[in-house]
């Protein structure tokens, strides 16, 4: 079975800077997904951005984006240019790209984000 | 543009009655979704449903049971409630299994 380990169960950043947030996970697999969701006090569940295993390219979203090393197994999130809204739960995810067995995610722990003002 | 509808919002129950958890989506998506979200932990599967007339058990299955009703529909039953079931649900879809998946707002459920 998969594992999605987050180390940091708390980060603190000022406004307007930029902070990494980390996430490792096992697998054997060659085929698959990753994601970082972001849960804000609303409850939401709402997708930040995404990586297929097989693109050597980092995914960016705007001021969003992800170092991927597949070799080391691991998938961390850089948010760039910090704003109180970016404050929030985040979530790193992992799908199998095989389409059977388990077809859902697996979730790490969770990362707190606080934004200092 | 409604996405991932989940009712109720929040349920109190006693231990033992039951109950179910609707979900419904307006997004034409194959796949759907059952998780619950614990303090402390991240979102476990509790159930999915590739496509419509399927559904298969996830990481957390025992205690629920599912329904996929048709293709917008999935929805979750508590038979008899134990305070262990206390927790966030999630239900959420996907057009396919390899695409982000979409969630609702969540059901808060206590089991006095």
């Amino acid at each position: 079975a998969q594992t999605v380990t987050q180390s940091q169960p708390e980060m603190s950043v000022q406004e307007a800077e930029t902070v990494t947030l980390s996430c490792t996970y096992d697998t054997s697999e060659s085929d698959y997904y990753l994601f970082w969701y972001k849960q804000p006090p609303s409850r939401q569940m709402i997708l930040v951005i995404r990586q297929e295993a097989y693109k050597q390219q980092n995914a960016t979203e705007n001021r969003f984006s992800v170092n991927f090393q597949k070799a080391a197994k691991s998938f961390s999130l850089k948010i760039s240019d910090s704003q109180l809204g970016d404050a929030a739960m985040y979530f790193c995810a992992y799908r199998s790209g095989s389409g059977g067995g388990a077809d859902g995610l697996t979730f790490g722990k969770g990362t707190h984000l606080i934004i200092q003002p | 543009n409604a996405g991932v509808t989940q009712t109720p919002k929040f349920q109190v129950l006693k231990t033992g009655q039951s109950m179910t958890l609707q979900c419904a989506q307006d997004m034409n998506h194959n796949s759907m979704y059952w998780y619950r979200q614990d303090p402390g932990m991240g979102l476990r599967l509790i159930y999915y449903s590739a496509s419509e007339g399927t559904t298969d058990k996830g990481e957390v299955p025992n205690g629920y049971n599912v329904s996929r009703l048709n293709k917008r529909e999935f929805s979750l039953r508590l038979e008899s409630a134990a305070p262990s079931q206390t927790s966030v649900y999630f239900c959420a879809s996907s057009v396919q299994y390899n695409q982000p998946q979409h969630f609702g707002d969540g059901t808060r459920l206590s089991i006095l």
